[in-house]
């Protein structure tokens, strides 16, 4: 357990939902990550947040894709519309930004049916 | 462009073996290398890593040796256990350091007893 949560776990759901999944990152660690995975690959980096600023967001998926960090501790991931492409691990990472290692979660593994 | 490779999809070793997971890597301005272990269903879990400026770093158990000539990176794993099976993937941070990693597509390391 690195200390990094996410929830849910799993999720399914039908073509053209939303969905919202959360990260609760490090207490002390202020950048936390988006990455997703699909199946045999290696994680792809999606967005990332310092403090409550998200600071690289041009490689959200698409516009369905938003992610939020409000108070600068948990963050959100939706995927609006969801399509079956969408079906994969979204994984969440922390890390101290005057360190480097970052410390990844359980992930939440999404399936569109 | 920036990617991060792996040299063999499958390595399967004797448990006692000593593992060599290799990793090259095409931006020459990358300055920060990590390896992560990922097992079955979970998140990546951080094993070691190594700034440009070293070409060794050692962890328990593991080495972690940097070539910036030739732009490899290795991950030696001494006397390797059932545990040690899993996912392996070499992830860069390419020009910028702590932001997003990019990683390869992964080893998959057999150990039998």
């Amino acid at each position: 357990d690195t200390g990094v949560s996410q929830d849910p776990r799993h999720k399914i759901t039908k073509r053209g939902q939303n969905v919202t999944f959360r990260c609760d990152p490090i207490s002390e660690h202020n950048r936390l990550y988006w990455y997703r995975q699909t199946l045999g690959q290696g994680p792809e980096f999606l967005t990332y947040f310092q403090n409550e600023a998200q600071l690289e967001k041009s490689r959200l998926l698409s516009d369905r894709f938003s992610a939020e960090r409000p108070k600068g501790s948990f963050s959100t991931l939706e995927i609006q519309r969801t399509e079956q492409g969408d079906s994969a691990m979204y994984l969440c990472a922390s890390s101290l930004a005057v360190r480097d290692e970052q410390y990844f979660g359980p992930g939440t593994r999404l399936t569109v049916t | 462009g920036e990617s991060v490779g792996l040299h063999l999809p499958t390595l399967s070793v004797q448990e006692g073996d000593n593992s060599i997971i290799n990793c090259a890597y095409s931006n020459s301005a990358s300055d920060y290398f990590i390896w992560y272990k990922q097992e079955s269903g979970k998140g990546p879990q951080f094993i070691i890593d190594i700034r440009s400026n070293m070409d060794k770093r050692q962890g328990q158990r593991v080495t972690v040796l940097l070539n910036k000539t030739v732009k490899h990176l290795s991950l030696q794993i001494a006397a390797t256990q059932p545990g040690d099976s899993a996912v392996y993937f070499c992830a860069e941070t390419g020009n910028q350091a702590g932001t997003a990693l990019i990683f390869g597509k992964g080893t998959t390391l057999s150990v039998s007893s």
